[in-house]
C-alpha cells in the first residue's frame, strides 16, 4: 500500500533552515510528482510546489520560490525540502502529497 | 492565481440530512479536487476530476460542477462526516485550495 513517511517534528531557531524527509513507498517513487502543502495552525492549505522525481524538474509557487528548495534522492525513494531563513511564519505543518495520498505532516516551530 | 472561494465557511447539519458544499473559482477550470481532514489529521482525497470517487469513499459522497461553479455533496450526512473540507484545483499554476468549510454535526 502506499505510505508516505515524514520526517518528525522539528524546532528550529530564527534564521537557521531545516531539511524535511518524505519516503515513499508501496509504489514506484518516480511514476508521482510530490507536492509539498503547508498549513499554519487553524488555516488552509497552501501549496508550496512539486518536484518530478524522475527528472528532478521543479514547479515552486511565486510566494515560496526563495523559501524552499525541493530534491529527490531516487536511490532512497525519499523527496526533500529544504527551508532557508526561517521566521515566525514559517512555524506550520508541512505536508508531502502525491494529491492523492498524503503524509502525515511534520510540524515545524520557529523559536528561539 | 485561481482563488478559490467556499461557502458556506462553517455549517451544521443533522444525521441523515443532505449537505452541499460550493466551491466557486476566479477563472474558469477544467476540473476540481476535494478533500476531508479531520482535526489532527491529513488531508484525504474524497473527490478527483470533479465527479470521481477515490477509493474506499462511502458513495454518500459525489461531486459535481464545471467551469467557474463546482459543489461536493453529501447525501446523508452522518457523525464521521463532521470535518473540513476543501476544494483544490490545478488547471493553472500555482495550484491552489479553497479556504475550507467546516462541517459539524447537530
Amino acid at each position: 500500500q502506499v505510505n508516505l513517511l515524514q520526517s518528525g517534528a522539528a524546532l528550529v531557531k530564527p534564521g537557521a533552515s531545516v531539511k524535511l524527509s518524505c519516503k515513499a513507498s508501496g509504489y514506484t517513487f518516480t511514476d508521482y510528482y510530490i507536492h509539498w502543502v503547508k498549513q499554519s495552525h487553524g488555516k488552509s492549505l497552501e501549496w508550496i510546489g512539486y518536484i518530478n522525481p524522475n527528472s528532478g524538474y521543479t514547479n515552486y509557487n511565486e510566494k515560496f520560490k526563495s523559501k524552499a528548495t525541493l530534491t529527490v534522492d531516487k536511490s532512497t525513494n525519499t523527496a526533500y525540502m529544504e527551508l532557508s531563513r526561517l521566521t515566525s511564519e514559517d512555524s506550520a505543518t508541512y505536508y508531502c502529497t502525491r494529491r492523492d495520498f498524503w503524509g502525515p505532516g511534520t510540524m515545524v516551530t520557529v523559536s528561539s | 492565481e485561481i482563488v478559490l472561494t467556499q461557502s458556506p465557511t462553517t455549517t451544521a447539519a443533522s444525521p441523515g440530512e443532505k449537505v452541499t458544499i460550493t466551491c466557486l473559482a476566479s477563472s474558469s477550470v477544467s476540473n476540481m479536487y476535494w478533500y476531508q481532514q479531520k482535526s489532527g489529521a491529513s488531508p484525504k482525497l474524497l473527490i478527483y476530476s470533479t465527479s470521481s470517487l477515490a477509493s474506499g469513499v462511502p458513495d454518500r459522497f459525489s461531486g459535481s460542477g464545471s467551469g467557474t461553479s463546482y459543489s461536493l455533496t453529501i447525501n446523508t450526512m452522518e457523525a464521521e462526516d463532521a470535518a473540513t473540507y476543501y476544494c483544490q484545483q490545478w488547471s493553472s499554476n500555482p495550484l491552489t485550495f479553497g479556504s475550507g468549510t467546516k462541517l459539524e454535526i447537530k
